[in-house]
C-alpha cells in the first residue's frame, strides 16, 4: 500500500494556459474524489468517480474542468483556459467500494499545488 | 445543507498541556464524522473517525474525539501536546449523495505549539 500519489506535486502556470493533474489511488480502492482547498478554506468537493463513471460533479466544476478516470485506476483533472481564481491545492483522495462502513474511510494525496500567474 | 463550524481558526498550545479543539455540524441524519491533520504542504491524514456506537473514540498520535449529538459537536482533544502536532486540523463530515459520501469539511483550526 502506496498511499494516494499525485503528480505533479507544483503547477506555475500562466493564466490562458491548460494544466492536467494526475491521481493514482491507492490499488484496491475502486471510488476516487477530487476535491480543491483554497488558501484558509477546508476542502471542497468537487467530483467522484466509481470504477470508471464519474457519478457526481458539484456545481464548482465549470465547463473549464473535466476529469477522468479512463481504466478505472488512475485519474486526471484538466483545467483550461486557466484563471487567477483557479490557484488552489487540488486534492484526490480514494477509498474502498461496496457496502460497509470501510468505504467511508476516504485516504487524501499530497495534492498538487497550482498557481495562476 | 451539510456544514462543519470550527469556530477557532488558530489556537497556541504550551507543549505538554492538554489541547480541545472544537467541531459543530449541521447534518439532518446520524452523521459520519472525522477528524483529519494537514501539515504544511501536505495532504490530509486522518485522525480518527466516528460512525456509530462509543461515542468517544480513539485516534492516532493520542488524539481522542467525543461525539455529542446534543449538542451537535465532535470536539477533538488531546492530554499532553507535543511540538509536532503542531498543523492544521480539519473536522469533517460525511454526507450521503446518491450511493456515496461526500466530505464536508470545516475551515479549519492552525494548532501552534509554543515551548
Amino acid at each position: 500500500d502506496t498511499g494516494v500519489s499525485q503528480n505533479p506535486r507544483h503547477k506555475i502556470t500562466k493564466r490562458g494556459q491548460n494544466v492536467t493533474f494526475r491521481c493514482d489511488p491507492i490499488s484496491e480502492h475502486n471510488r476516487l474524489y477530487w476535491y480543491r482547498q483554497t488558501l484558509g478554506q477546508g476542502p471542497e468537493f468537487l467530483t467522484y468517480f466509481q470504477n470508471e463513471a464519474q457519478l457526481e460533479k458539484s456545481r464548482l466544476l465549470s465547463d473549464r474542468f473535466s476529469a477522468e478516470r479512463p481504466k478505472g485506476s488512475f485519474s486526471t483533472l484538466e483545467i483550461q483556459r486557466t484563471e487567477q481564481g483557479d490557484s488552489a491545492m487540488y486534492l484526490c483522495a480514494s477509498s474502498l467500494g461496496g457496502q460497509g462502513q470501510r468505504q467511508n474511510i476516504q485516504y487524501f494525496g499530497a495534492g498538487t499545488r497550482l498557481s495562476v500567474l | 445543507a451539510q456544514s462543519v463550524t470550527q469556530p477557532d481558526i488558530h489556537i497556541t498550545v504550551s507543549e505538554g498541556a492538554s489541547l480541545e479543539l472544537r467541531c459543530n455540524y449541521s447534518y439532518g441524519a446520524t452523521p459520519y464524522l472525522f477528524w483529519y491533520v494537514q501539515s504544511p504542504g501536505q495532504g490530509l491524514q486522518l485522525l480518527l473517525k466516528y460512525f456509530s456506537g462509543d461515542t468517544l473514540v480513539q485516534g492516532i498520535k493520542g488524539f481522542e474525539a467525543e461525539f455529542k449529538r446534543s449538542q451537535s459537536s465532535f470536539n477533538l482533544r488531546k492530554p499532553s501536546v507535543h511540538w509536532s502536532d503542531a498543523a492544521e486540523y480539519f473536522c469533517a463530515v460525511g454526507a450521503w449523495n446518491t450511493g456515496f459520501q461526500k466530505l464536508v469539511f470545516g475551515t479549519g483550526t492552525r494548532l501552534l505549539v509554543s515551548p
